[in-house]
């Protein structure tokens, strides 16, 4: 079946490090989405990508849909200790009428 | 303005019992979702409703039915529970399929 991975599973930072974490597909996605859950929380929306190629910023983070757009990437500059939570990135199921979402990438920030 | 409720927040099943766990969205949004997450497994879909009137099966349906009430309700029937369905569940709606889904605070089960 349809799969969404992402890679690491576990990262751990000194605050103003960066991070990267990268979601691959399967098949190709028609978008990506992007949410952050905190410890104890429920996930919440942070973007969408829908073009191939497209790299989108908010703040100090940077989304990117690769070409094939069967991957992409989030990478936060300079982490801070609000950044701390999982990250999910979110495709399209075969059928194309719901999200599959990858296991999540963990981010915790040291001081 | 609620956005997506869940209820009840916690729960405790002894293993064969039933219950349904409820979901309600006030944002007149056609798709509704429920997912569950356990550790180091992420978000796993187990059934879905595109729209009012439709309901298909996610990821890891078994073991669970759904009903669409209307277009606002969307419930998660577990109708003889194991320990393995012991997790968290989220409920959550969108707009429309491949729009931003806004997820419920979640119902934590176990089951013993």
């Amino acid at each position: 079946g349809q799969q969404v991975m992402q890679i690491p599973q576990y990262q751990h930072v000194q605050e103003g490090e960066d991070f990267t974490t990268y979601c691959n597909s399967s098949t190709t996605l028609s978008n990506i989405q992007w949410y952050k859950q905190r410890p104890g929380g429920h996930p919440v929306f942070l973007i969408q990508l829908v073009k191939s190629g497209e790299v989108k910023k908010q703040k100090r983070l940077t989304f990117q849909f690769g070409e094939a757009k069967k991957n992409s990437s989030l990478h936060i500059t300079a982490t801070q200790t609000t950044d701390v939570g999982t990250y999910f990135c979110a495709g399209d199921n075969q059928a194309g009428t719901a999200l599959i979402f990858g296991k999540g990438t963990t981010l915790s920030v040291s001081s | 303005n609620a956005g997506v409720t869940q209820t009840p927040k916690f729960q405790v099943l002894k293993t064969g019992q039933s219950m349904t766990l409820q979901c309600a969205q006030d944002m007149n949004h056609n798709s509704m979702y429920w997912y569950r997450q356990d550790p180091g497994m992420g978000l796993r879909l187990i059934y879905y409703s595109a729209s009012e009137g439709t309901t298909d099966k996610g990821e890891v349906p078994n073991g669970y039915n759904v009903s669409r009430l209307n277009k606002r309700e969307f419930s998660l029937r577990l109708e003889s529970a194991a320990p393995s369905q012991t997790s968290v569940y989220f409920c959550a709606s969108s707009e429309a399929w491949g729009s931003e889904a806004f997820f419920g605070q979640g119902t934590r089960l176990t089951v013993v």
